[in-house]
C-alpha cells in the first residue's frame, strides 16, 4: 500500500533561517513525488516534482528537495525563510502503477517569525 | 490566466438541499480530479474523470455524491441532500492527457461549502 507521512504538523522558523519540512513515503513501486504549497483560502501550487531524474530537485521560490530512496524520504528545504513562505505544505506521492491516483500527506503548516 | 476555474468560491446550503460545484480545467486538459479537504487535514481524493468517463471513483461516498465531466462544459460535482458533515473545501485539479502519470496536477482555488 502507498502512503505519505509528513513528520511535523507545524514548523516554526525565524525569517532568514533555514527551512526543513520532512516527508517519508511508502510505495511498492518507483513513485513520482511532489511538493505543493497552499496559502490561506487558495488552491495548491506546485513547488517541485521528482520523476526519477536527478535526485536533488530544485523548485520555485528557492525551495529544493532531495529524493533518498534508501530512506524513502523526500524532505523539502530552503536556505533562508521569508515571511511570504508562511503557508501549508503538502507532500504528494503518485505511485508508478500506471494510474493517476494521488496520495496527499496531512500537511505541514510553516510559521515564519520576524 | 487560463488556470483551473472553480465556482462558486463559497456556497451555503441548508440541510437537505443540493449543492453543485463547477470546475473548468486548464484549456487543453482532459483529466479532472476532485478532492475534499476538511479543516486541518490534507486533501482526500474523491474521483478522477476524463471526458464523458469516470475512471476512478473509489474516494467518492456511495450515496448522494456524483460527478460528471461532459463532452462540452465544466465538470460538475453534485451533492444531494446535503448534511452538516459535507461542510468542507472541495478542490478540482486538472492535468493533460499526455505525458504519463508524472504530470503534476493544476489546482483551482476551491469551493468552500458550508451547510447550515
Amino acid at each position: 500500500a502507498q502512503s505519505v507521512t509528513q513528520l511535523d504538523s507545524h514548523v516554526s522558523v525565524s525569517e532568514g533561517t533555514p527551512v526543513l519540512l520532512r516527508c517519508n513515503y511508502s510505495s511498492s513501486y518507483s513513485p513520482s513525488l511532489f511538493w505543493y504549497v497552499q496559502h490561506p483560502n487558495k488552491g495548491l501550487q506546485l513547488l517541485l516534482k521528482y520523476t526519477s531524474a536527478a535526485t536533488l530537485v530544485k523548485g520555485i521560490n528557492g525551495f529544493e528537495a532531495e529524493f533518498k530512496k534508501s530512506e524513502t524520504s523526500f524532505h523539502l528545504t530552503k536556505p533562508s525563510a521569508h515571511m511570504s513562505d508562511a503557508a501549508e505544505y503538502f507532500c504528494v506521492v503518485r505511485p508508478d502503477t500506471g494510474g493517476f491516483k494521488t496520495i496527499f500527506g496531512a500537511g505541514t503548516r510553516l510559521f515564519v517569525k520576524a | 490566466n487560463a488556470g483551473v476555474m472553480q465556482n462558486p468560491r463559497h456556497l451555503v446550503r441548508r440541510r437537505g438541499q443540493e449543492a453543485r460545484l463547477r470546475c473548468s480545467p486548464v484549456k487543453g486538459h482532459s483529466h479532472v480530479y476532485w478532492y475534499r479537504q476538511l479543516p486541518e487535514e490534507g486533501l482526500k481524493f474523491m474521483v478522477y474523470l476524463q471526458k464523458e468517463n469516470i475512471i476512478d471513483e473509489s474516494g467518492m461516498p456511495k450515496e448522494r455524491f456524483s460527478a460528471e465531466f461532459p463532452k462540452e462544459g465544466p465538470s460538475i460535482l453534485r451533492i444531494q441532500q446535503v448534511v452538516r458533515g459535507d461542510s468542507a473545501a472541495y478542490f478540482c485539479a486538472s492535468s493533460p492527457g499526455t505525458g504519463g502519470f508524472n504530470q503534476p496536477q493544476h489546482f483551482g482555488d476551491g469551493t468552500r461549502l458550508s451547510i447550515l
